[in-house]
């Protein structure tokens, strides 16, 4: 497909089980980002990976979040022992960032995950 | 601490009307400034951009936004709305040695006949 996509699109999981969320980017896409958006408020960064680089895990909440990009393409976000806070949607973005010109960002539909 | 600041987190108006969406960033040496839409039940898209140049940039859908260095802001306008562009709407900024997005908490503009 042409754009990012996400699955599965929706997620209902009992408190406590572990869930993996998946994202493949634009095909070609170096940079490709993990951000969070819980009901009224904005878009919480997550994870950033950018081509061969150690990625920025700066926005991870705790240690039960993690994420995986595995050949520079697809990418997995596993939430550990989910907790019902854990309950947002969660979008994947990927970028063709150039170190010269920052180029935009280009999101997927999202995943939303609900915790009972 | 880097970060991106919408004043107002609803903004209603009547259509036709003008409007402005406020947005400030914390102040770095170089920045990339974006706004972004996202209508009800649908993903982000990309309004507008500046990332260098003119200081005046013009997106989709009539909208602007002027880039203020000085005052550290990046404010979305449009001069005559419509009821279609009730949204949600994201205002991010990219810092040259992080290069990740951060967002702003987000605007609810609601356009009312």
């Amino acid at each position: 497909g042409a754009g990012v996509s996400q699955s599965p699109s929706n997620k209902v999981t009992e408190k406590g089980k572990d869930v993996e969320l998946r994202c493949d980017p634009i095909s070609g896409h170096t940079a490709l980002y993990w951000y969070r958006q819980s009901l009224g408020q904005g878009l919480e960064f997550l994870i950033y990976f950018q081509g061969n680089s150690a990625p920025d895990k700066s926005g991870l909440p705790s240690d039960r979040f993690s994420a995986e990009r595995t050949g520079g393409s697809v990418s997995t976000l596993t939430i550990q022992r989910t907790q019902q806070e854990d309950s947002a949607v969660y979008l994947c973005a990927s970028s063709p960032r150039d170190r010269v010109v920052y180029t935009e960002a280009f999101f997927g539909q999202g995943t939303r995950l609900t915790v009972v | 601490a880097q970060s991106v600041t919408q004043l107002d987190s609803q903004v209603p108006v009547f259509e036709e009307a003008p409007v402005e969406l406020r947005c400030n960033y914390s102040s770095s040496v170089s920045v990339y400034l974006f706004w972004y839409v996202q209508y009800p039940n649908q993903g982000l898209q990309l309004l507008l951009k500046y990332l260098s140049g003119s200081t005046l940039v013009k997106g989709i859908n009539g909208f602007e936004a002027e880039f203020n260095k000085s005052q550290t802001s990046f404010h979305l306008r449009k001069p005559s709305v419509h009821i279609s562009d009730t949204a949600e709407y994201f205002c991010a900024v990219s810092y040259n040695q992080g290069g990740k997005l951060i967002f702003g908490q987000g605007t609810e503009l609601s356009v009312k006949p």
